[in-house]
């Protein structure tokens, strides 16, 4: 089974703080994405990555990087939280592109709380 | 434009009856696929089901089938004899054939009481 996983369910951060959100995955899988979910808004993706070391952003990336230096791992960083950042953070991957693009797999995501 | 519209924000049931979940979606491509997630309490999204635009045969798993319209623009869920463990927000998504990212809908929260 496809496995991926954050490094924390549950953060509380003090506003201003750097936050690192961590996701791993073991399926060897190019493709990975941060997603963030809000009540009345469904998932909106923050940036993704289909390489080691290649990132794009995704809708909305203001406030967020990534970082991606090993296959298996895909970091979301806030740089300075702010409380708008308060959300739940979805991480997840896939295999191959186009046609051969499958189903994402994701996390058990992470609820993050700025104070 | 990419867009996925789950117009029902929220749908309560009792456990046995029938619930069909919408899905209206937007593009201008002739290639894409549609999905559907299952969020349960644990927060985890849950696969259950990819379809491509050119593939508009209905299916049908155990208690869930899917009906695919392009004509409507539409994908909807249908849930048979809903069970407790239904209970769930669930996702509507668009992939556009040459991307990997998914366009998600706001979700629809069903709530099915015993």
């Amino acid at each position: 089974d496809v496995k991926v996983t954050q490094s924390s369910r549950y953060l509380v951060k003090r506003t201003g703080e750097k936050v690192f959100l961590e996701c791993v995955q073991d399926m060897d899988h190019e493709n990975m994405f941060w997603y963030r979910q809000d009540p009345g808004l469904g998932l909106r993706l923050i940036y993704f990555s289909y390489d080691v070391k290649m990132k794009e952003k995704g809708d909305i990336p203001e406030g967020y990087s990534v970082s991606r230096e090993k296959k298996e791992r895909f970091s979301l960083i806030l740089e300075s939280a702010s409380t708008n950042q308060t959300s739940m953070y979805l991480c997840a991957s896939s295999f191959g592109t186009g046609a051969r693009n499958t189903e994402a797999f994701f996390g058990q995501g992470t609820r993050l709380t700025v104070v | 434009a990419q867009k996925v519209t789950q117009a029902q924000t929220e749908i309560s049931v009792v456990e046995k009856e029938d619930v069909t979940l919408d899905c209206v979606y937007e593009t201008r491509d002739t290639t894409y696929y549609l999905f559907w997630y299952k969020q349960p309490p644990s927060g985890e999204l849950v696969f259950l089901i990819r379809r491509n635009s050119f593939d508009e045969q209905n299916e049908i798993s155990g208690r869930y089938s899917w009906n695919f319209q392009k004509s409507t623009s539409s994908f909807n869920f249908t849930i048979t004899a809903s069970q407790v463990v239904d209970s769930a927000v669930y996702f509507c998504a668009l992939r556009r054939y040459n991307t990997d990212k998914l366009i998600f809908g706001t979700g629809t929260r069903l709530q099915v009481f015993p």
